[in-house]
């Protein structure tokens, strides 16, 4: 069974330029999650979505936004790119809600490594 | 809110020396308590998730314990494949749909 996959994996752009990133979770998985990880704050959640519906949403910038579309894959979307926005943004999926139930586990894919210059 | 706190930030150890990691939580209304590992460039790997105070789980060389404050992940005799950065987070459950993570510990096992 594929894991999760994200695109691309890595990926350089300019202040200013906005960028799009893509994640397809494991076969199945209808919950999809987003985090962002730096050496200074390590990893922080961005937003959750679920049947195509955000559920929860981090403390960032409106700059940062996602969705997810009918087969549960999800893009996120970052505007108006900062330096302080590179990082590696890693997608996780799960099965279920990812509610706190017993076996509700969450999986990361490989994260885009984004670099802007 | 939310704090989840690794001890130590690094780990130094020889090949068979076991040891124990700390990850310390104050958090209400804990629904479950996750362990990854992750190595340099790649995402973290899922490992355990403990979700009552009392649990075991045990994998391989690895065994993860959970109190009503803390979990403590054993590495038995440990080699050098085990060195990475072990992540522990929380997850509140119902509503919260997200997990709050500590800053990790950083195992190197020399040969």
């Amino acid at each position: 069974k594929a894991g999760v996959t994200q695109t691309p994996r890595y990926l350089i752009k300019t202040r200013g330029q906005q960028v799009t990133l893509s994640c397809s979770p494991i076969s199945g998985h209808r919950s999809v999650s987003w985090y962002q990880q730096t050496p200074g704050q390590g990893l922080q959640f961005l937003f959750e979505y679920f049947s195509e519906t955000q559920r929860n949403k981090g403390n960032f910038p409106g700059r940062f936004s996602g969705r997810q579309f009918s087969n549960s894959r999800s893009e996120m979307n970052v505007s108006t790119l900062e330096l302080g926005d590179s990082a590696l943004y890693l997608c996780a999926s799960s099965l279920g809600p990812f509610n706190g139930r017993a076996n509700d586990e969450q999986f990361f894919g490989p994260g885009t490594r984004l670099t802007v210059l | 809110e939310d704090q989840v706190t690794q001890s130590p930030e690094a780990l130094r150890l020889q090949e068979g020396e076991s040891s124990s990691l700390n990850c310390s939580y104050t958090v209400s209304g804990l629904r479950g308590l996750f362990w990854y590992r992750q190595d340099p460039g790649k995402g973290p790997e899922f490992l355990f998730t403990l979700y009552s105070a009392g649990e075991e789980k045990e994998k391989e060389r690895l065994k993860a314990t959970l109190t009503k404050k803390e979990s403590f992940l054993h590495i038995t005799a440990p080699k050098p494949e085990d060195s990475a950065t072990y992540l522990c987070a929380v997850h509140r459950g119902l509503g919260d749909y997200k997990l709050s993570f500590g800053a990790g510990t950083t195992v190197t096992v020399r040969a």
